[in-house]
């Protein structure tokens, strides 16, 4: 069973550019969930997606968007970057069935820097 | 609404000494709580979890914690300090009708030798 893998792991980019973040999500799991952990802080609920759509958000503005393919892997993308949005983002998936709760894995995180 | 307060921003114990990272919450729902390790550069493992069975909760790596109702808090304790305990702890909160996680703000663990 593999676990939640996340691409890339480092990532530098200028302010007002676009940035995508990728993730697997572990075998048999079917929801996804990323974060944004800003450095010395707890990570932040940026969304989670569930059969393809999304299904919560935290308080994040729409430049922050996501995918969810039919594989159950996912896509994070943030559009005009700002420098505070440097932060290591971490992806999280679980079994959902329905909307009953279940633990999520998380993956290593991508480290993204805006410059 | 749901928040977490991690107590410590910092502990500093002695190898073999007793752990204890206390966290309260605040949630409008029976939540699911839990306690999560984080050793640098690696990913987020979960410790233990509780969901609304036994008050007592025991994890791995001889972590347990007790959830009190009354007091809203579900303090992380283990009897004896390891040297590879030294990480950042993070206690979270998810209510059942929902799916989001709310993190506290992480408490750092350091062992002294």
């Amino acid at each position: 069973e593999t676990g939640v893998t996340q691409s890339p792991t480092h990532l530098i980019k200028t302010r007002g550019q676009q940035v995508t973040l990728r993730c697997s999500s572990q075998s048999g799991h079917n929801t996804v969930s990323w974060y944004q952990q800003a450095l010395g802080q707890g990570p932040q609920f940026i969304f989670q997606y569930y059969r393809e759509e999304e299904n919560g958000r935290g308080n994040f503005p729409p430049r922050f968007s996501g995918l969810q393919f039919p594989n159950y892997s996912s896509e994070l993308n943030v559009n005009a970057l700002e420098l505070d949005d440097s932060a290591l983002y971490l992806c999280a998936s679980s079994r959902s069935v329905g909307l009953s709760y279940n633990e999520q894995f998380f993956g290593p995180g991508t480290r993204l820097t805006v410059l | 609404a749901q928040s977490v307060t991690q107590l410590d921003s910092h502990v500093s114990v002695s190898e073999g000494t007793p752990v204890l990272l206390r966290c309260n919450y605040s949630s409008s729902y029976s939540p699911s709580l839990f306690w999560y390790v984080q050793h640098p550069n690696k990913g987020l493992q979960l410790l233990l979890k509780y969901t609304s069975a036994a008050t007592l909760v025991k994890g791995i790596n001889g972590f347990e914690a007790e959830f009190k109702k009354s007091e809203t808090s579900f303090h992380l304790t283990k009897p004896s300090a390891h040297m590879s305990d030294a990480a950042e702890y993070f206690c979270v909160v998810s209510p059942n009708t929902g799916n989001q996680f709310y993190f506290g703000t992480g408490t750092s663990l350091t062992v002294i030798p």
